[in-house]
């Protein structure tokens, strides 16, 4: 099967813009639909971004989710940041063996 | 609204059974396909299971097939995940998803969780 790659840790100061990035191993990122999850401290985790674009009702647009097909990747951008989106984020994909979630990003405001 | 509920978790012994429920409610459960997801103490999120709609499909990850059993009673709205010779590495917290729509897996909807420990 194939692996998402997420990158460790991005930070950045309440207001700035952050983009974390999820790569996907082998296979078209574009083949099939990407998700993205927020999971604060001690909580479940929660939708942010479905069908690679989609906000679930009561999502800020401040959250947007892209595909980036020349890095066969998709991205997740959190703009005007604000201290309550502190929290781990993951990516997740599938194909016709199973699903696969990204290795998860911490994501730190300053 | 839509409410996932867990429940069934526990400690265990290595090698013994143990079977998962969740109760599903606030949407009409026959429509969509769901998930058993895992995460263990400060690791990240792991795919345990998914199921079809309408229970036909079956898919698992790892090398998880073989120990591990997903299944659903519509007449009760419950998800089930029957686990097997359970290790010590199975121990996490066991969360119950839906997907967005029949035929669109993605996780749309969490459950809180219910917690497996498996210990001697």
């Amino acid at each position: 099967n194939f692996m998402l790659t997420q990158p460790h840790s991005v930070s950045d100061s309440p207001g700035k813009t952050v983009t974390i990035s999820c790569t996907r191993s082998s296979g078209n990122i574009a083949s099939n639909y990407v998700q993205w999850f927020q999971q604060r401290p001690g909580s479940p985790p929660t939708t942010v971004i479905y069908e690679d674009n989609q906000r679930p009702s009561g999502v800020p647009d401040r959250f947007s989710g892209s595909i980036v097909s020349s890095s066969n990747s998709a991205s997740l951008t959190i703009s005007g940041l604000k201290t309550e989106d502190e929290a781990d984020y993951y990516c997740q994909s599938y194909d016709s063996d199973g699903h696969v979630f990204g290795t998860g990003t911490k994501v730190t405001v300053l | 609204q839509v409410q996932l509920v867990e429940s069934g978790g526990g400690v265990v012994q290595p090698g013994r059974s143990l079977r998962l429920s969740c109760a599903a409610s606030g949407f009409i459960f026959s429509n969509y396909a769901m998930h058993w997801v895992r995460q263990a103490p400060g690791k990240g999120l792991e795919w345990v299971a998914l199921i079809s709609h309408d229970g036909t499909i079956k898919n698992y990850g790892g090398s998880l097939k073989g120990r591990f059993a997903i299944s659903r009673d519509t007449s009760k709205n419950t998800l089930y995940l029957q686990m097997n010779s359970l290790r010590p590495e199975d121990s996490a917290l066991y969360y119950c998803a839906r997907a967005r729509g029949t035929y669109s897996p993605g996780i749309l909807y969490w459950g809180r969780g219910t917690l497996v420990a498996v210990s001697s």
